[in-house]
């Protein structure tokens, strides 16, 4: 099975404050990588696709970057309303597998 | 307007079979390129694919789970089902259904139904 390693598990940012999430692979995924938003209580939200596409209705603020293992999910000017965690899931092999999630939290 | 709802039975005992219901509107299992699969999640923790059926009838299913699993749909009634046999309190999780979009070559989920909570207990 391919391995997701999520970094960091929980991040503070101010409002405003760029972040970045990371997601590694244990091995090439060929960008078959999206990212995923969760509210509490809410099914998960699709962000980004095939590693940078953004997916309709979703702010210009994310953006998703990388290739081969290294892949990350980057959030231009924290909102209130980014609160929640946030997941990575390749889908380059089966079993798709998912990042162990990051907890994004206000300053 | 794409949606999926998932339905399962809210409690069972260990060693139980639990069935799950995906009732879909806004798209056909029946087009080309669509799947639609099963993924978990226990409280408070990561998500987990189980597994996938397809337009075609392909199915795919996550080894880790060995042969508990069966995936199966009915196209005419937008559902689809999973069955998972043997069930103990490990299996405790909120069941999503998700769609994969059709057209893509990339592997991933546009829509997820709400979730059902599954609870295993004696």
């Amino acid at each position: 099975d391919i391995q997701m390693t999520q970094s960091p598990a929980s991040l503070s940012a101010s409002l405003g404050e760029t972040i970045s999430i990371e997601c590694r692979a244990s091995e090439d995924i060929y960008s078959n990588l999206a990212w995923y938003q969760q509210k509490s209580g809410k099914s998960p939200q699709l962000l980004i696709y095939a590693a940078n596409r953004l997916q309709d209705g979703v702010p210009s603020r994310f953006s998703g970057s990388g290739s081969g293992t290294q892949y990350s999910l980057k959030i231009s000017g924290m909102q209130p309303e980014d609160e929640g965690d946030y997941f990575c899931l390749q889908g380059s092999k089966f079993p798709l597998t998912f990042g162990s999630g990051t907890k994004l939290e206000i300053k | 307007q794409v949606t999926l709802k998932e339905s399962g039975p809210g409690i069972l005992q260990p060693s139980q079979t639990l069935s799950l219901t995906c009732s879909f509107s806004g798209f056909s299992l029946s087009t080309s390129g669509i799947c639609v699969s099963w993924i978990r999640q226990p409280s408070g923790k990561g998500l987990e694919w189980l597994a996938t059926i397809c337009w075609e009838d392909s199915k795919g299913y996550n080894p880790s789970l060995k042969n508990r699993l069966t995936i199966s749909k009915d196209t005419s009634n937008n559902q689809a089902f999973l069955k998972i046999t043997s069930v103990d309190t490990a299996d405790t999780a909120i069941y999503y259904c998700a769609r994969r979009p059709p057209g893509s070559p990339h592997w991933y989920f546009d829509f997820w139904g709400p979730g059902t909570m599954v609870t295993v207990s004696s």
